[in-house]
């Protein structure tokens, strides 16, 4: 499983654009791109999944250049209620019956500043 | 519809203790995994379920056990509790992929909070 590093924390004021970078430098061929949000004491929620260039949802952003040694995901005009863990992971793709699993690193602590 | 549901929200058990945590998944999704996260860390892998059956295991000791029913529900099991078995348990369902090419989606329960004194 590929190995990714991310910042330990960010801060950000209230109405900014958050662009979140993740390195991953041994990423596989069919391995996917995945960022889930995690609030305190909840579940991650899965944000964006992208294999190559860019992938745009009613959420967020996701960067991918062509050598997908790195990915960015982007938080357009965040508000307070985006303060939370942000998590990258590596995902391969499986074939066969439900065969996959998620290794989480410590995340990008993100607070959003008033 | 109802997504995941993870019971009991909170626990407290002592060491040696065993202890039992249940999850139903997602409307619609017949794959349960199971994670451990310690407070300040990242979820970690401890297993997979998929027609009854653990499909994958993480680094985590024989202690650790599961069980998916017929229903798709699933339990998590851990005997002789520790000290450091102390964190927040999280389920999480998927639909079982059976063409290569798609990883889809997991979604997580809201957890159970194990506390071992």
């Amino acid at each position: 499983l590929a190995k990714t590093t991310q910042p330990i924390s960010m801060d950000s004021y209230e109405g900014q654009e958050v662009n979140i970078t993740c390195s991953h430098n041994n990423i596989a061929t069919n391995d996917y791109i995945t960022w889930y949000q995690q609030f305190p004491s909840q579940g991650p929620r899965f944000i964006i999944q992208g294999y190559k260039t860019k992938v745009t949802n009613e959420v967020a952003s996701l960067f991918i250049p062509a050598d997908r040694k790195s990915s960015t995901l982007s938080l357009p005009r965040v508000s307070l209620s985006d303060t939370a863990v942000y998590y990258c992971l590596v995902v391969a793709s499986y074939s066969g019956a439900g065969s996959y699993q998620l290794t989480f690193g410590k995340g990008t602590k993100l607070s959003v500043i008033p | 519809d109802a997504g995941v549901t993870q019971s009991p929200t909170h626990l407290i058990k002592t060491r040696g203790q065993q202890v039992t945590l249940r999850c139903s998944p997602k409307s619609g999704h017949d794959t349960v995994s199971w994670y451990q996260q310690a407070l300040g860390q990242g979820p970690q892998f401890i297993f997979q379920y998929y027609e009854e059956e653990e499909r994958q295991r993480g680094n985590f000791p024989d202690r650790f056990s599961g069980h998916q029913f017929p229903n798709y529900s699933s339990e998590l099991n851990v005997n002789a509790l520790l000290l450091g078995d102390s964190a927040l348990y999280l389920c999480a369902s998927s639909l079982g992929v059976k063409l290569a090419g798609h990883t889809g989606e997991l979604f997580f329960g809201e957890g159970s909070r194990l506390t071992v004194l």
